[in-house]
This record gives structure tokens, C-alpha cells and sequence, in this order.
């Protein structure tokens, strides 16, 4: 009964091929998000979805490319992947609290390295 | 436009002492203010949320922290740390409110270390 579950945990992939990460959650929440961890633990924001609409779309290359099919889920596609890409990749989602504000849930991260 | 720094990127105190972690904001608006933890090769677990109710807000685990408007800061404090404490500590910020409001922006981290 996870509440933002993201597959898979590890994902250890050759440069230049292409790879998804799924994101689902179970919270009813109507927006969900992909935040990127470099290897100094910074949180960057890639992208947001509020009901299937992207909001937020970060300075990410064209490379990645993320896709609602509805709500409850946010997968990311990485195109031609590079060395850089190597990082753990954080879903989340949030709803907005009676009062505010809106509260995010993480998923445990994709660990993706780019060998 | 938001951002938030985290004034020490490592924090190391002995088990049994008060941790003090360190957070400024930046915030056009009344911000929004969340503390959160990652233990490690885990995700992220919230901690406390500020959300204007009251200023000294009370987390999980023990954790407290302050929103002090005058001072921009919103500090996260135990008075007695414990070795399951060892982690990593964000402080967030996001624009006040719901409806538009769905960008957090992170600091850069405290890690805190436990000392027996």
C-alpha cells in the first residue's frame, strides 16, 4: 500500500540508449512531480503535472520526456541517455491541504547510472 | 521568486545533545516552509510543515521549528539527538496557498551526524 511507488529502484544502463522510470500513486493527489538528486544531494524540480497537464517544465533537454496517462501516474522517458544523466530520480506528488499548503510525498528514487 | 539556504552543510553533535539545523528563506510571498528528512538510499519524509497557523511548529520524531518572519528563518531543532537522527535535512520553501502553487524549491542540505 505505498503511496508513490516508482520502478525500477536501480537502473544501471550503456550510454546512448533510451530508458523509462514508471511513477504511481495511490493518494488521490492531482498533481505529480519529478525531481532529479545529483551526486551532492541537490533536489531540482524537472517537472510538474496538475490532472495530465505539465506546469512546470524546468530547463531539462528534450531528451527527457515525461508522460501522464492519467492522474494516478507520471512515467519518465530519457532519450539517448548521457554520463550526466547518472542520479537519483525522486516522483512525488501533492494536493492542496484544506488550508494550504501543499504537502509533497516522495516516492524511494530511481538510482539510474549511465556507464 | 523563492529560494532557501541551509547555513551549515554538515551538522555532527553527540547523541543526547540538542541539534540545531539552520534555515534562511527568500519569499516574494508569505512562504510556505517544510522541513524534510532522507535517511540514507531512502526517499524523502516530511518532517513539519509551517502553514501560518502557528510560528513554533511541532514534526515528527521529536523535530521543532520556528518561523521567525523578522529573522527569515525557520531553524529545525531537537533537544535530544538520537543515532536514528543520522540523515540528511532539507529545508523547503513554496509559495503560500494551494491552487497555483506547486513548485518546491530545495536547499541544499544539512547532514547531520550522530556521534555515540
Amino acid at each position: 500500500d505505498t503511496a508513490v511507488s516508482q520502478t525500477p529502484k536501480y537502473l544501471v544502463t550503456q550510454m546512448g540508449n533510451d530508458k523509462s522510470i514508471k511513477c504511481e500513486q495511490n493518494l488521490g493527489h492531482d498533481t505529480m512531480y519529478w525531481y532529479k538528486q545529483d551526486s551532492k544531494k541537490f533536489l531540482k524540480i524537472m517537472f510538474s503535472y496538475n490532472n495530465k497537464e505539465l506546469i512546470i517544465n524546468e530547463t531539462v533537454p528534450n531528451r527527457f520526456s515525461p508522460k501522464s496517462p492519467d492522474k494516478a501516474h507520471l512515467n519518465l522517458h530519457i532519450n539517448s541517455l548521457e554520463l550526466g544523466d547518472s542520479a537519483v530520480y525522486f516522483c512525488a506528488s501533492s494536493q492542496v491541504g484544506v488550508r494550504g499548503p501543499r504537502v509533497a510525498f516522495f516516492g524511494q528514487g530511481t538510482r539510474l547510472t549511465v556507464v | 521568486a523563492q529560494s532557501v539556504t541551509q547555513l551549515d552543510s554538515h551538522v555532527s553533535v553527540s547523541e543526547g545533545t540538542p541539534v540545531l539545523l539552520r534555515c534562511n528563506y527568500s519569499s516574494s510571498y508569505s512562504p510556505s516552509l517544510f522541513w524534510y528528512v532522507q535517511h540514507p538510499n531512502k526517499g524523502l519524509q516530511l518532517l513539519l510543515k509551517y502553514t501560518s497557523a502557528a510560528t513554533l511548529v511541532k514534526g515528527i520524531n521529536g523535530f521543532e521549528a520556528e518561523f521567525k518572519k523578522s529573522e527569515t528563518s525557520f531553524h529545525l531543532t531537537k533537544p535530544s539527538a538520537h543515532m536514528s537522527d543520522a540523515a540528511e535535512y532539507f529545508c523547503v520553501v513554496s509559495a503560500p496557498g494551494g491552487g497555483s502553487n506547486y513548485k518546491l524549491t530545495f536547499g541544499k542540505g544539512t547532514l547531520l551526524t550522530v556521534n555515540p
